[in-house]
């Protein structure tokens, strides 16, 4: 396995700008994760695909959030209109089939809103 | 809401020594799965251990075991004879049916430094 991969590994955005990020799971992993981590805290829960479809979604996911996993392999998120709250490390993390529920994660974007 | 609490903020331990991490969680699930991570500075979450929850048998992999007391919600962390790469915030994260996502649950963390 080459591991859970992102991209870009880190963002510097103004206000106002839109910005998107990729994750890459583990090949075969039909269930895919994003959290977000800010300073000093432990990773919050953002949204669940299983292969294509988007089931769950946390309250902390506003409308200017979006994400999509076409295909059931890679997964974008898009923040639209970003704000300097929005500024933490984007964690993507996938898990297997069956019935372990591990989740293997990815080393993150740091997103920096100024 | 379904909390996790580690009271620990930080610890120490001497290199080659055993240091237990704890974690208390509040759920009204039957069904769950409970997971230690580590994360090292600047790098990424590496998982470090499970338990199912339905088990008794607690978890054990390498020099990490853990002591899961199901009535009590308790999920505490031995890591025994310390390496100076031990060393990193270790999360406790129950994962919950819920909606079917098993999506992790995190709590604050506790910073482990091990001393040469």
């Amino acid at each position: 396995d080459t591991g859970v991969s992102q991209d870009p590994r880190h963002k510097i955005t103004k206000r106002g700008q839109n910005v998107t990020f990729r994750c890459d799971p583990i090949s075969e992993h039909n269930r895919l994760y994003w959290y977000r981590q800010t300073l000093g805290q432990g990773p919050e829960f953002l949204t669940y695909f299983q292969n294509e479809a988007q089931l769950e979604k946390s309250r902390l996911l506003s409308d200017r959030f979006s994400a999509e996993r076409p295909k059931g392999s890679f997964s974008t998120l898009e923040i639209q209109r970003t704000e300097q709250g929005d500024s933490a490390m984007y964690l993507c993390a996938s898990s297997p089939r069956g019935l372990s529920y591990e989740q293997y994660f990815g080393p993150g974007t740091r997103l920096t809103v100024t | 809401a379904q909390t996790v609490t580690q009271s620990q903020p930080e610890m120490s331990v001497q290199e080659a020594e055993t240091v237990t991490l704890s974690c208390t969680y509040d759920t009204s699930e039957s069904d769950y799965y409970l997971f230690w991570y580590k994360q090292p500075p600047s790098r990424q979450m590496i998982l470090v251990i499970r338990q199912e929850a339905y088990k008794q048998q607690n978890a054990t992999e390498n020099r990490f075991s853990v002591n899961f007391q199901k009535a009590a919600k308790s999920f505490s962390l031995k890591i025994s004879d310390s390496q100076l790469g031990d060393a990193a915030m270790y999360f406790c994260a129950p994962a919950y049916s819920g909606a079917g996502s098993y999506q992790l649950t995190f709590g604050k963390g506790t910073k482990l430094s091990v001393i040469p």
